[in-house]
């Protein structure tokens, strides 16, 4: 049972456009939502979290948009550029069993082309 | 700070053999975890320590075994490698105290290929 489920799997965007990649999760238990960045032959990065107390965190060109009724969260990334082109994964995790120290549970990712 | 290093970068086995991928961190963080990475699956969580001395499952741990007896140090043993265990790895560390609270960091990985 796939516990976060993320879309699209791919997507082609063209420079300065929007990107939006979208995530939905089951388990109501969760309770920080992160998005991790990955370039080839790396780690994933933290790009951006959220916590479900707030319906929407910016930071410079990244908004995460969070609808806890729905159990559904979104990356918005603002004039896109050919640098970020990566794969983008969303995740989840329970706070309260020890901080996130149980791990991420993480959807399969979105691999996300820039456009010149 | 190294932050989260990995080694070896890149392994081949073959069917049967054993080996320990090594994940150390010099920041001081509680939290230290091993996820896999196939294509099209994302990150699986393998397993997890929230200190020295303690340890358990995440979602794939059948075939891997880990300890922690140092802050430092959190080794992954595949007892019997096979080949549904060809994949990317990687080890991660996190703390309570992170200025953006929780954030994993992630090592650079160590791409395994059982033969």
């Amino acid at each position: 049972q796939q516990q976060v489920k993320q879309s699209p799997q791919s997507l082609i965007v063209q420079k300065g456009g929007i990107s939006i990649i979208n995530c939905a999760y089951e388990n109501t238990a969760f309770d920080y939502f992160p998005w991790y960045q990955q370039f080839p032959g790396k780690g994933p990065a933290l790009l951006i979290a959220i916590r479900p107390d707030v319906s929407e965190k910016k930071e410079g060109r990244f908004t995460i948009s969070f609808n806890k009724s729905a159990k559904q969260f979104s990356l918005h990334i603002m004039d896109s550029q050919p640098g970020d082109s990566a794969t983008y994964f969303c995740a989840a995790s329970k706070r309260g069993s020890g901080g996130g120290a149980d791990g991420l549970t993480f959807g399969k990712g979105t691999h996300l082309i820039i456009q010149p | 700070n190294a932050g989260v290093t990995q080694t070896p970068k890149f392994q081949v086995l073959k069917t049967g053999q054993s080996m320990t991928l090594q994940c150390a961190q010099d920041m001081n963080h509680e939290y230290m975890s091993w996820y896999r990475q196939d294509p099209g699956m994302g990150l699986r969580l393998i397993h997890y320590s929230v200190g020295a001395g303690i340890t358990d499952q995440g979602e794939v741990p059948n075939g891997y075994n880990v300890s922690r007896s140092t802050t430092e140090d959190f080794p992954l043993r595949l007892l019997s490698a096979a080949p549904s265990q060809t994949s990317v790895y990687f080890c991660a560390s996190s703390s309570e105290r992170s200025p953006r609270g929780y954030e994993q960091y992630f090592g650079p990985g160590t791409r395994l290929t059982v033969t």
